[in-house]
């Protein structure tokens, strides 16, 4: 199974500004995803993110406020624009194995005040 | 979205006991892969066993083993000889490509 980092582990921010969330894989991988998980809830898929082309958003979701970059097939970043209160949750990004299943970074913990 | 339903919100198990957490789902696919994820505390998701839906034969992972009813749709986990470091919250989740589906998950705890 690979080897996933992100960055930052937690953090506390103020509302109306962005944060960045770094994703780094120890292998290759074709395809890399982010998942939000709010308080107490599932993990909700935000999208799918392939090196060299845009990533894919689920519904509700739109890149303006969640853009994500994917400069190389090992590191992948999630930024949550103009933040409120209501994007406090669990960020996780993921990447998938040989048999469908997915392997998951520690998650980054967001409050917004 | 395939659908997903985890009926129990919580379960409380004697340690060393057995526990059994249900899992229904929703596809008209034949070929598909289900998992049961498990999240302690720590928030890190960890995948605890597979099982691939052409196979007919249960998964067993050491003292996780499924019970898969293709038929009924249904995708039990059973826990057995229940530990302390199993209180965790547990996901199932299912896909037939490479998005993954999850249910809305089920409190674990052990009682010493």
């Amino acid at each position: 199974s690979a080897v996933i980092s992100q960055k930052p582990s937690r953090d506390i921010c103020q509302r109306g500004t962005s944060l960045t969330i770094q994703c780094q894989v120890d292998s290759q991988v074709t395809m890399m995803f982010w998942y939000r998980q709010q308080p107490g809830q599932s993990l909700t898929l935000i999208a799918t993110a392939n090196q060299g082309s845009e990533a894919t958003y689920e519904s509700g979701f739109v890149i303006d406020k969640f853009p994500i970059s994917r400069p190389n097939l090992t590191f992948s970043t999630l930024t949550v624009s103009n933040m409120s209160p209501e994007d406090s949750s669990i960020y996780l990004c993921s990447v998938t194995g040989g048999s469908n299943e997915q392997f998951f970074g520690p998650g980054t913990r967001l409050t917004v005040l | 979205a395939q659908t997903v339903t985890q009926s129990q919100p919580e379960m409380s198990v004697q340690e060393a006991e057995t526990v059994t957490l249900s899992c229904t789902y929703d596809t008209s696919e034949s070929d598909y892969y289900l998992f049961w994820y498990k999240q302690p505390p720590s928030r890190q998701m960890i995948l605890v066993i597979r099982q691939e839906a052409y196979k007919q034969q249960n998964a067993t992972e050491n003292r996780f083993s499924v019970n898969f009813q293709k038929a009924a749709k249904s995708f039990s986990l059973k826990i057995s000889d229940s530990q302390l470091g199993d209180a965790a919250m547990y996901f199932c989740a299912y896909t037939n490509d490479y998005k993954l589906s999850f249910g809305a998950g089920t409190t674990v705890t052990v009682r010493a």
